[in-house]
């Protein structure tokens, strides 16, 4: 079956531009996860969606990331005013039940800020 | 608050050795613990997880962990070492207490086999 996907696979934008990035989760998985991983670092949690519901968003940066789920099922993230901090790999993983489950991860989106 | 510490950024072996890739947790309750893989152009996929439920935990390509609580440690090992390990592994946490939402990750361990 497909696992998740992520589009588009790599984005390179100037700074100030805004920029969204898209999951497909896993059908039927009703968590979904967004995280940041830097170059050399393991992925840092940013946002959690439990269906539609975004319960946890501790781990955005600052209100210029905004991520939305609105039925349940494919996400975006969404970043504004791009800064260089934000160059960063971005990965959603999916998992089928709630909780700390086996999560599933997609390919990631490379996000380039010039 | 769940923190994770792998110790060394890099880990070189032999062909066939032992391979210990080390991971110390923090964690105010229980904790689910995690080991992932990211292959060279890929995705992380997991390796294991601890629940709970047996302390030695075994996972896919012949490795396992074992979760000691009063060493705070869950580090991964396989006895024997083959190419096709060489990989970032990369050890995480998740607890309760954020309802198992956030799911804390180590900075990695780079793991080269040498022939």
């Amino acid at each position: 079956g497909a696992g998740v996907s992520q589009s588009p696979r790599y984005k390179v934008a100037k700074r100030g531009q805004d920029v969204a990035l898209r999951c497909d989760p896993i059908s039927g998985h009703v968590s979904l996860f967004w995280y940041q991983q830097a170059l050399g670092q393991g992925p840092e949690f940013l946002t959690y969606f439990q269906n539609e519901a975004q319960l946890d968003k501790s781990g955005l940066p600052s209100d210029r990331f905004f991520a939305e789920r609105p039925e349940g099922s494919v996400s975006t993230l969404k970043i504004q005013r791009t800064q260089q901090e934000d160059s960063a790999v971005y990965l959603c993983a999916s998992s089928l039940g709630l909780g700390p489950d086996t999560q599933y991860f997609g390919p990631g989106t490379r996000l380039t800020v010039l | 608050a769940q923190s994770v510490t792998q110790l060394g950024s890099h880990v070189s072996v032999s062909e066939g050795a032992l391979v210990l890739l080390r991971c110390n947790y923090s964690s105010s309750v229980p904790p689910y613990l995690f080991w992932y893989v990211q292959y060279p152009n890929q995705g992380l996929q997991l390796l294991l997880k601890y629940t709970s439920a047996a302390t030695l935990v075994k996972g896919i390509n012949g490795f396992e962990a074992e979760f000691k609580k009063s060493e705070t440690s869950f580090h991964l090992t396989k006895p024997s070492a083959h190419m096709r390990d060489a990989a970032e592994y990369f050890c995480a946490v998740s607890d309760l207490n954020t309802g198992g939402f956030k799911t804390i990750f180590g900075a990695g361990t780079r793991l080269f086999v040498k022939a």
